[in-house]
């Protein structure tokens, strides 16, 4: 059972590039959300989405464009990279989040991304 | 500005003896909360959660404490094992919520 899987799992861009990291999760959960991890920052979450054709901000939004066309699909593009967006980014999916219980997210191993 | 704070970047403890990794949030509001283990080069993993309206929520190892008062939680591991060895990430939701509020996470070491 592969779970969330993401791919690259590296890549190098020149300042100014454009990529898109791709998010794979056979569990068919709703929801799916982007992280990136910092060295001192933790998780921050990028964008998330609660169901298929729906997509929302998380606490750190800007630069990143998201897409979730399929349920089991979770797209994180970068228009024009910059150097502050060096991290470790994860992808992670839940099942629907109930009114009395919170399910637990599942993360992919991770895609290291550095922008020179 | 962060929400769930881990102040402990690092720990170190012997084989045997009990870890405590601690926890503190800002938002009242939040009333569910996780323990992530995550090794390098890996996602992070689900360890334990408990819900606000418990103070305590054990699983063999694993303990969390939350004092809701202090907005507070403690992960505790007894006995601690070199395996063990990890970053512990903390993390807060609201319910129902779509979103996760994680720390800055917390380097154990458990030295054999």
């Amino acid at each position: 059972n592969a779970g969330v899987t993401q791919t690259p799992k590296f890549r190098v861009l020149k300042t100014g590039q454009s990529m898109t990291l791709l998010c794979a999760q056979d569990m068919n959960h709703e929801y799916m959300y982007w992280y990136r991890q910092d060295p001192g920052m933790g998780l921050r979450l990028i964008h998330y989405s609660v169901g298929e054709g729906t997509t929302a901000k998380g606490e750190v939004p800007d630069g990143y464009n998201v897409s979730r066309l399929k349920k089991q699909n979770f797209l994180l593009g970068l228009e024009s990279a910059a150097p502050s967006q060096t991290s470790v980014y994860f992808c992670a999916s839940s099942r629907i989040q109930g009114t009395l219980t919170v399910g637990e997210l599942f993360f992919g191993e991770g895609s290291r991304l550095t922008v020179l | 500005d962060q929400q769930v704070k881990q102040n402990s970047p690092s720990l170190s403890v012997q084989e045997g003896r009990i870890s405590i990794l601690n926890c503190d949030y800002t938002n009242s509001m939040f009333d569910y909360f996780l323990w992530y283990k995550k090794y390098p080069a890996e996602g992070p993993t689900f360890l334990i959660s408990i819900s606000s309206i418990k103070d305590k929520n054990e699983d063999g190892r694993f303990t969390v404490f939350l004092n809701k008062s202090a907005k507070h939680l403690s992960l505790h591991i007894v006995p601690s094992q070199p395996g063990d060895s990890a970053v512990y990430f903390c993390a807060a939701s609201l319910v129902p919520g779509n979103q996760f509020y994680f720390g800055t996470g917390t380097s154990l070491t458990v030295i054999p």
